[in-house]
């Protein structure tokens, strides 16, 4: 399995440009995540899917916007960047198991907003 | 909300000797509470996890100790190692979402 994938690994963009970080995962998980880390900080949740169709806001989702139309995909989309956004993106899977999750992340996505 | 507080945010020991980082979390009815490491240029990686009906789980040389009265868990890595240098992330969890705590960056001298 090559587990949870993010492409690009690095994009610098201008301010009002828009972009779509990818993410996919081959391990059939239901729950799909997308945080970002800013320089020296925790991660903060943006949106998360417990399924196909199925999103729903975090703790920071101003900005950005998601779909699910599959079980393996779940794409985030910067609608006009702004250099607030410049962070690393990481997405993560997990399946709620015994009402426990281990969530498996990507390697990242660093964008730059100049 | 779930919030998580996380103690120290930067530590430094002495390759062989103890590291302990201490987590706090506000939400009672938490029930699991995983640690995960982030080596510089990766994500996170889940290290050790402890559920709420266990008090402490041991792997290797990494532990993790648990008190529901006071709502604080531990990770404790005994004999560090060069590789154990990364930042290290708490949090806790009821259900579909983790709340992770800031983060602590171990540096391990030798």
């Amino acid at each position: 399995n090559a587990g949870v994938t993010q492409t690009p690994k690095f994009r610098i963009l201008k301010i009002g440009q828009s972009m779509t970080l990818q993410c996919a995962q081959d391990m059939n998980h239901n729950y799909m995540y997308w945080y970002r880390q800013d320089p020296g900080m925790g991660l903060k949740l943006i949106y998360y899917s417990v399924g196909a169709g199925i999103t729903d806001k975090g703790e920071v989702p101003n900005g950005y916007n998601v779909s699910r139309s599959t079980t393996e995909d779940f794409p985030l989309r910067l609608e006009l960047a702004a250099p607030s956004q410049t962070s690393v993106y990481f997405c993560a899977s997990s399946v709620l198991a015994g009402g426990l999750q281990t969530q498996y992340f990507g390697p990242g996505t660093r964008l730059l907003v100049l | 909300g779930e919030n998580v507080e996380q103690h120290p945010s930067t530590l430094s020991v002495q390759e062989g000797d103890s590291a302990v980082i201490k987590c706090t979390y506000s939400d009672s009815a938490s029930n699991y509470f995983p640690w995960y490491k982030q080596e510089l240029g990766k994500g996170p990686q889940l290290i050790i996890d402890i559920r709420s009906n266990v008090g402490e789980k041991k792997d290797q040389r990494i532990a993790v100790t648990l008190n529901k009265t006071a709502k604080h868990f531990s990770l404790h890595i005994t004999e560090t190692q060069p590789e154990d240098s990364a930042v290290y992330f708490c949090a806790a969890t009821t259900a579909q979402k983790l709340v992770f705590g800031q983060g602590t960056r171990l540096t391990i001298n030798p």
